[in-house]
Protein backbone atom coordinates (compact mmCIF):
# COMPACT_ATOMS: atom_id res chain seq x y z
CA UNK A 1 0.00 0.00 0.00
CA UNK A 2 1.95 3.17 -0.93
CA UNK A 3 1.70 5.57 1.43
CA UNK A 4 2.77 8.49 -0.96
CA UNK A 5 1.14 9.04 -4.31
CA UNK A 6 1.30 10.37 -7.72
CA UNK A 7 -1.34 9.80 -9.49
CA UNK A 8 -0.47 11.21 -12.59
CA UNK A 9 2.31 9.16 -14.75
CA UNK A 10 3.33 11.89 -17.16
CA UNK A 11 2.26 15.59 -17.73
CA UNK A 12 2.20 17.51 -20.94
CA UNK A 13 2.30 21.69 -20.71
CA UNK A 14 3.19 24.05 -23.10
CA UNK A 15 5.88 26.53 -22.09
CA UNK A 16 5.81 29.38 -20.16
CA UNK A 17 2.31 28.29 -18.66
CA UNK A 18 2.26 27.06 -15.17
CA UNK A 19 3.03 23.00 -14.37
CA UNK A 20 1.46 21.73 -11.58
CA UNK A 21 1.96 17.98 -10.13
CA UNK A 22 0.24 16.35 -7.62
CA UNK A 23 0.88 14.37 -4.80
CA UNK A 24 -1.18 12.35 -2.18
CA UNK A 25 -0.18 11.23 0.86
CA UNK A 26 -1.87 8.72 3.73
CA UNK A 27 -0.21 8.92 6.91
CA UNK A 28 -0.81 11.93 8.45
CA UNK A 29 2.19 11.39 10.64
CA UNK A 30 4.25 12.84 8.20
CA UNK A 31 5.91 15.93 9.17
CA UNK A 32 8.09 17.08 5.70
CA UNK A 33 7.56 16.62 2.46
CA UNK A 34 10.05 17.14 -0.69
CA UNK A 35 10.33 17.47 -4.21
CA UNK A 36 12.71 16.02 -6.27
CA UNK A 37 13.66 16.65 -10.21
CA UNK A 38 15.43 13.50 -12.11
CA UNK A 39 16.88 14.23 -15.21
CA UNK A 40 17.59 10.81 -17.35
CA UNK A 41 21.36 8.91 -16.13
CA UNK A 42 21.06 10.91 -13.33
CA UNK A 43 20.31 10.96 -9.27
CA UNK A 44 17.70 12.58 -8.19
CA UNK A 45 18.26 16.40 -7.06
CA UNK A 46 16.66 18.36 -3.90
CA UNK A 47 14.20 21.31 -5.79
CA UNK A 48 11.97 22.22 -2.56
CA UNK A 49 10.57 21.60 0.74
CA UNK A 50 7.77 22.34 3.23
CA UNK A 51 7.10 21.68 6.88
CA UNK A 52 4.10 20.29 7.92
CA UNK A 53 3.46 23.84 10.01
CA UNK A 54 3.59 25.44 6.99
CA UNK A 55 1.00 25.29 3.87
CA UNK A 56 2.93 27.65 1.48
CA UNK A 57 6.37 27.43 0.41
CA UNK A 58 7.89 29.20 -2.53
CA UNK A 59 11.50 29.07 -4.13
CA UNK A 60 12.05 31.18 -7.61
CA UNK A 61 9.41 30.04 -9.80
CA UNK A 62 8.81 26.81 -7.85
CA UNK A 63 6.18 26.60 -5.01
CA UNK A 64 4.88 24.08 -2.72
CA UNK A 65 1.58 24.30 -1.41
CA UNK A 66 0.54 21.56 1.22
CA UNK A 67 -3.58 20.93 2.26
CA UNK A 68 -3.38 19.02 5.21
CA UNK A 69 -6.94 18.36 5.88
CA UNK A 70 -6.68 16.82 2.61
CA UNK A 71 -3.48 14.99 3.00
CA UNK A 72 -2.25 16.33 -0.60
CA UNK A 73 0.40 18.65 -1.49
CA UNK A 74 1.65 20.30 -4.93
CA UNK A 75 3.94 21.67 -6.65
CA UNK A 76 3.57 24.71 -9.20
CA UNK A 77 5.99 25.39 -11.61
CA UNK A 78 5.56 29.31 -12.93
CA UNK A 79 6.58 29.90 -16.02
CA UNK A 80 7.27 26.58 -16.95
CA UNK A 81 10.64 26.09 -19.47
CA UNK A 82 12.26 23.33 -21.38
CA UNK A 83 14.53 22.68 -19.02
CA UNK A 84 11.86 21.41 -16.65
CA UNK A 85 11.39 18.40 -18.59
CA UNK A 86 12.35 15.55 -16.10
CA UNK A 87 10.55 12.93 -13.72
CA UNK A 88 9.60 14.87 -10.20
CA UNK A 89 9.26 12.90 -7.33
CA UNK A 90 7.14 13.59 -3.88
CA UNK A 91 8.83 12.22 -0.90
CA UNK A 92 7.61 12.26 2.87
CA UNK A 93 9.40 12.02 6.07
CA UNK A 94 8.30 11.64 9.63
CA UNK A 95 10.28 12.90 12.58
CA UNK A 96 11.26 10.00 15.12
CA UNK A 97 13.01 12.09 17.61
CA UNK A 98 13.59 15.84 17.90
CA UNK A 99 17.43 15.48 16.20
CA UNK A 100 16.18 12.33 13.78
CA UNK A 101 14.08 11.50 11.42
CA UNK A 102 12.60 7.95 10.12
CA UNK A 103 13.11 6.51 6.58
CA UNK A 104 11.93 8.63 3.28
CA UNK A 105 8.66 7.67 1.37
CA UNK A 106 8.91 8.50 -2.08
CA UNK A 107 6.25 8.59 -4.39
CA UNK A 108 6.21 6.75 -7.83
CA UNK A 109 6.67 10.19 -9.90
CA UNK A 110 5.77 12.33 -12.72
CA UNK A 111 7.24 12.92 -15.73
CA UNK A 112 6.72 16.23 -16.69
CA UNK A 113 7.41 17.37 -20.03
CA UNK A 114 7.52 20.86 -21.61
CA UNK A 115 6.95 21.70 -25.06
CA UNK A 116 8.56 24.72 -26.22
CA UNK B 1 33.36 19.03 -6.14
CA UNK B 2 30.69 18.06 -3.52
CA UNK B 3 29.64 14.43 -4.73
CA UNK B 4 28.16 10.80 -3.55
CA UNK B 5 30.17 8.05 -5.70
CA UNK B 6 28.66 4.68 -6.58
CA UNK B 7 30.34 2.27 -7.75
CA UNK B 8 30.07 0.28 -10.12
CA UNK B 9 27.92 2.04 -12.61
CA UNK B 10 26.48 -1.07 -14.36
CA UNK B 11 26.95 -4.56 -13.49
CA UNK B 12 25.30 -8.16 -15.20
CA UNK B 13 25.98 -10.94 -12.70
CA UNK B 14 24.30 -14.67 -12.32
CA UNK B 15 21.91 -15.45 -9.40
CA UNK B 16 24.05 -15.88 -6.09
CA UNK B 17 27.12 -14.55 -6.49
CA UNK B 18 27.81 -11.99 -4.02
CA UNK B 19 28.27 -8.66 -4.87
CA UNK B 20 28.93 -4.92 -3.25
CA UNK B 21 27.85 -1.62 -4.87
CA UNK B 22 30.60 1.20 -2.68
CA UNK B 23 28.77 4.30 -1.95
CA UNK B 24 31.16 7.05 -0.87
CA UNK B 25 30.62 10.84 -0.07
CA UNK B 26 32.56 13.76 0.41
CA UNK B 27 30.42 16.32 2.35
CA UNK B 28 30.71 14.95 6.10
CA UNK B 29 27.12 14.11 5.92
CA UNK B 30 25.76 12.21 8.70
CA UNK B 31 22.85 10.14 7.17
CA UNK B 32 23.65 8.34 4.24
CA UNK B 33 21.22 5.85 2.91
CA UNK B 34 20.14 3.20 -0.57
CA UNK B 35 16.95 2.87 -2.78
CA UNK B 36 16.36 1.08 -5.60
CA UNK B 37 14.17 2.32 -8.33
CA UNK B 38 11.31 0.24 -10.42
CA UNK B 39 8.92 1.61 -12.50
CA UNK B 40 5.84 2.34 -11.53
CA UNK B 41 7.17 2.02 -7.90
CA UNK B 42 9.38 5.10 -7.70
CA UNK B 43 12.53 5.15 -4.95
CA UNK B 44 11.90 2.58 -2.65
CA UNK B 45 14.07 2.48 0.64
CA UNK B 46 16.47 -0.44 1.64
CA UNK B 47 18.41 0.80 4.70
CA UNK B 48 19.31 3.91 6.09
CA UNK B 49 22.18 4.84 8.76
CA UNK B 50 22.14 7.76 10.92
CA UNK B 51 25.58 7.91 12.06
CA UNK B 52 28.59 5.52 12.09
CA UNK B 53 27.73 2.25 13.26
CA UNK B 54 23.67 2.84 12.98
CA UNK B 55 21.58 1.80 10.58
CA UNK B 56 18.08 0.86 10.16
CA UNK B 57 15.81 -1.02 7.62
CA UNK B 58 13.96 0.82 5.48
CA UNK B 59 11.11 -0.36 3.06
CA UNK B 60 12.45 -3.23 0.93
CA UNK B 61 15.56 -4.59 3.24
CA UNK B 62 15.05 -8.06 2.21
CA UNK B 63 18.06 -9.83 0.21
CA UNK B 64 20.21 -7.02 1.44
CA UNK B 65 23.02 -6.02 4.23
CA UNK B 66 24.46 -2.78 4.77
CA UNK B 67 27.46 -1.56 7.19
CA UNK B 68 28.81 1.98 8.29
CA UNK B 69 32.29 1.70 9.53
CA UNK B 70 33.35 4.84 8.77
CA UNK B 71 31.44 8.09 8.03
CA UNK B 72 31.91 8.57 4.43
CA UNK B 73 31.31 5.00 3.02
CA UNK B 74 28.10 3.01 3.29
CA UNK B 75 28.06 -0.08 1.34
CA UNK B 76 25.02 -2.23 -0.07
CA UNK B 77 25.48 -6.32 0.00
CA UNK B 78 23.45 -8.79 -1.78
CA UNK B 79 24.85 -11.83 -0.20
CA UNK B 80 23.17 -13.91 -2.68
CA UNK B 81 21.14 -11.90 -5.41
CA UNK B 82 18.64 -13.04 -7.39
CA UNK B 83 16.76 -11.66 -10.57
CA UNK B 84 14.06 -9.69 -8.56
CA UNK B 85 16.55 -7.33 -7.04
CA UNK B 86 17.54 -6.28 -10.95
CA UNK B 87 16.85 -2.70 -10.49
CA UNK B 88 18.52 0.51 -10.34
CA UNK B 89 20.00 1.46 -7.19
CA UNK B 90 20.89 5.06 -5.13
CA UNK B 91 22.94 5.84 -2.40
CA UNK B 92 21.95 9.43 -0.88
CA UNK B 93 23.31 11.36 2.23
CA UNK B 94 21.77 14.55 3.84
CA UNK B 95 24.19 17.02 5.99
CA UNK B 96 22.51 15.95 9.35
CA UNK B 97 20.07 14.17 10.94
CA UNK B 98 17.26 17.23 12.03
CA UNK B 99 14.16 15.70 10.04
CA UNK B 100 13.25 17.43 6.41
CA UNK B 101 16.93 17.38 5.17
CA UNK B 102 17.37 16.91 1.41
CA UNK B 103 19.80 14.00 0.45
CA UNK B 104 22.19 14.47 -2.05
CA UNK B 105 22.50 11.52 -4.88
CA UNK B 106 25.16 9.12 -6.32
CA UNK B 107 23.63 8.40 -10.34
CA UNK B 108 23.07 5.57 -9.52
CA UNK B 109 23.92 1.88 -10.16
CA UNK B 110 22.16 -0.30 -12.71
CA UNK B 111 21.73 -4.32 -11.73
CA UNK B 112 21.00 -6.99 -14.18
CA UNK B 113 20.71 -10.19 -11.70
CA UNK B 114 20.43 -13.52 -14.28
Amino acid sequence: DQQVKQNSPSLSVQEGRISILNCDYTNSMFDYFLWYKKYPAEGPTFLISISSIKDKNEDGRFTVFLNKSAKHLSLHIVPSQPGDSAVYFCAASRERMKTSYDKVIFGPGTSLSVIP
Amino acid sequence: EAQVTQNPRYLITVTGKKLTVTCSQNMNHEYMSWYRQDPGLGLRQIYYSMNVEVTDKGDVPEGYKVSRKEKRNFPLILESPSPNQTSLYFCASSLGRAPGQPQHFGDGTRLSIL
